[in-house]
């Protein structure tokens, strides 16, 4: 089945403690992004990655990391997540970019106390 | 910056009436308008896009009309169901980015 697998579903944690939110695809796709949702605000970009090795700042990158080392994965990384990073987080895929259709991960409701 | 603005927040409309959401996008080079529907709990998922050489595109009770002069789009749905409630999300392709509208809840009345 065509998908995009994110773990974990939920995750809660302290500020400062690293942590890693895991994003993989199986349908070869060129192009993957991340991106928070917070109420009000609707979804907003924080990495993107045309191919593997490229990735590039979206709209909101501060405070994150993400690597591009397999066309597959694209984890996102907080280095020391504080709480205003408490989001609702969803990873997304297509086949060449952003004029084709976004397959969306399920999300991963992060809280950070 | 680049921006997407989408109203109304919040829609309520009586089953089986028609619902209309609008969006309006800043940059005149954007070429790819999506619509996504996210239901509670769910992920966005794609329910119809048009491309700025198009003016119109339905797909059933669903349609979508483009207005490159005045830079907006706007998403219809006709004889509204029950499952038709969720939050509906517009956007506006820009340099290898989808700006998002904030969103739009359309609650159906039964």
């Amino acid at each position: 089945e065509a998908q995009v697998t994110q773990n974990p579903r939920y995750l809660i944690t302290v500020t400062g403690k690293k942590l890693t939110v895991t994003c993989s695809q199986n349908m070869n796709h060129e192009y993957m992004s991340w991106y928070r949702q917070d109420p009000g605000l609707g979804l907003r970009q924080i990495y993107y990655s045309m191919n593997v090795e490229v990735t590039d700042k979206g709209d909101v990158p501060e405070g994150y990391k993400v690597s591009r080392k397999e066309k597959r994965n694209f984890p996102l990384i907080l280095e020391s997540p504080s709480p205003n990073q408490t989001s609702l987080y969803f990873c997304a895929s297509s086949r060449g970019g952003t004029n084709e259709k976004l397959f969306f991960g399920s999300g991963t409701q992060l809280s950070v106390l | 910056g680049e921006n997407v603005e989408q109203h109304p927040s919040t829609l309520s409309v009586q089953e089986g009436d028609s619902a209309v959401i609008k969006c309006t996008y800043s940059d005149s080079a954007s070429n790819y308008f999506p619509w996504y529907k996210q239901e509670l709990g769910k992920r966005p998922q794609l329910i119809i896009d048009i491309r700025s050489n198009v003016g119109e595109k339905k797909d059933q009770r669903i349609a979508v009309t483009l207005n490159k002069t005045a830079k907006h789009f706007s998403l219809h749905i006709t004889e509204t169901q029950p499952e038709d409630s969720a939050v509906y999300f517009c956007a506006a392709s820009f340099n290898y980015q989808l700006i998002w509208g904030a969103g739009t809840k359309l609650i159906i009345k039964p």
